[in-house]
């Protein structure tokens, strides 16, 4: 069966430290990732996006990785804030028409 | 960037009475949303493919007469629950892309909170 898996329920890292979230899916063949944030009692926000063909993208403090070969996508967050503070979706998106979520990771920077 | 409201943002109703969740999409046209279910501490479930001008496309499992969905405009998509009852208390998320498909970015609604009781 097809499966998204984001590696924990929750991670917690100190301030200034680089958050490293990490999103594997089985039975996809997917053509693009993407990365979402989502705070509580809020809809997910895009955050970026990479193609299959792509192997890495970055956006200010964050990047993201794709290997699928290893069917896994990296989100790294460096120079982390409390303000990063979220829960993080990866979703993937086999084609046009359908777009599939992970359950997320809840991330916690401590000051 | 392209902004997504949704309306309630919650709402608590008795069982058996029918809500009415509307998404606009504020200033984009969108031919197609998307509509999904998320409960407490689990991810983001799609249930169907709102498009304008013609009917909506289900998810397996969902129910299409209890969950009436209504592309009334290129900015409106309504979702309605019918017949309410505590098992659909949920978080309800709309979402627009820009071009239509899920490879490009999703704009999400706020989210409505539904309770039934």
């Amino acid at each position: 069966s097809q499966k998204i898996e984001q590696n924990s329920e929750a991670l917690n890292i100190q301030e200034g430290k680089t958050a490293t979230l990490t999103c594997n899916y089985t039975n996809y063949s997917p053509a693009y990732l993407q990365w979402y944030r989502q705070d509580p009692g809020r809809g997910p926000v895009f955050l970026l996006l990479i193609r299959e063909n792509e192997k890495e993208k970055r956006k200010e403090r964050l990047k993201v990785t794709f290997d699928t070969t290893l069917k896994q996508s990296l989100f790294h967050i460096t120079a982390s804030q409390p303000a990063d503070s979220a829960t993080y979706l990866c979703a993937l998106a086999p084609g046009a028409n359908n777009l599939f979520f992970g359950t997320g990771t809840r991330l916690t920077v401590i000051p | 960037g392209a902004v997504v409201s949704q309306h309630p943002s919650w709402v608590i109703c008795k069982s058996g009475t029918s809500v009415k969740i509307e998404c606009r999409s504020l200033d984009f046209q969108a031919t197609t949303m998307f509509w999904y279910r998320q409960f407490p501490k689990q991810s983001l479930m799609l249930m169907a493919t709102s498009n304008e001008g013609s009917k909506a496309t289900y998810e397996q499992g969902v129910e299409k007469d209890k969950f009436l969905i209504n592309h009334a405009s290129l900015t409106l998509s309504t979702l309605t629950v019918t017949s309410a009852h505590p098992e659909d208390s949920s978080f309800y998320i709309c979402s627009a892309p820009l071009s239509g498909t899920y490879t490009d970015t999703q704009y999400f609604g706020p989210g409505t909170r539904l309770t039934v009781l």
